[in-house]
């Protein structure tokens, strides 16, 4: 069975550019969570998607966004880009949206020059 | 205060050890816990999922809840170097804490 696949790998952009990064669920999971990972900052919740709807945000600006399509598969968008937005993107997702057991994929890493 | 405490290491032992790794946590409502391992540029995987207090052992493992002053523990015995990782606790759904490098050393 496929895990939770994310792309790009890595992506370069600079500041004030605009990303967007892609998240494959495992098949059969419909929530699909996605983190940001800084160096020293531990994982950071970003945005709980769950059938559709968005069902909960972290504490980051509005610049941070996303969607899930009803294949279940998702995007973040980052606008307006910034040096401090360099980080690991981690997608996960869950089959039980009760219980949090989540499966993460690789990642994303986007280096904002 | 962070919802989820963990103090981040790194924290260095010899092969064969007792690890000890620990978290706090603010929020009263949480119900379950878990501890995920993260190797090097790679994703966070699940290694231990608790409900409510009390200890489940998995192997080498142990993870330990104690939910009248909010401490969540995970304990590896023998330890070995393959353990080498970042440590991360999970309270409730969404909150991590910040990870807690081990480095087992042969």
């Amino acid at each position: 069975e496929a895990g939770v696949t994310q792309s790009p790998t890595h992506l370069i952009k600079t500041r004030g550019q605009q990303a967007t990064l892609r998240c494959s669920p495992i098949s059969g999971h419909t929530s699909v969570y996605w983190y940001q990972q800084a160096l020293g900052l531990g994982l950071q919740f970003l945005l709980w998607y769950d059938e559709g709807e968005e069902r909960n945000r972290g504490n980051f600006p509005p610049r941070f966004s996303g969607r899930q399509f009803p294949n279940y598969s998702s995007e973040l968008n980052v606008n307006a880009l910034e040096l401090e937005d360099s980080a690991l993107y981690l997608c996960a997702s869950s089959l039980d949206r009760y219980t949090g057991e989540l499966f993460f994929g690789e990642g994303s890493r986007l280096t904002v020059l | 205060q962070k919802e989820v405490e963990q103090d981040p290491g790194p924290l260095s032992v010899p092969e064969g050890a007792i690890v000890s790794l620990n978290c706090t946590y603010s929020n009263s409502a949480f119900q379950y816990f878990m501890w995920y391992r993260q190797y090097s540029r790679k994703g966070p995987e699940l290694l231990m999922y608790t409900y409510s207090s009390g200890n489940k052992e998995d192997g080498r493992f142990t993870a330990q809840v104690d939910k009248s002053s909010k401490y969540i523990s995970l304990f590896i015995r023998d330890s070995q170097p393959s353990d080498s990782a970042t440590y991360l606790c999970k309270g409730g759904k969404l909150i991590f804490g910040q990870g807690t490098e081990l480095s087992v050393k042969p």
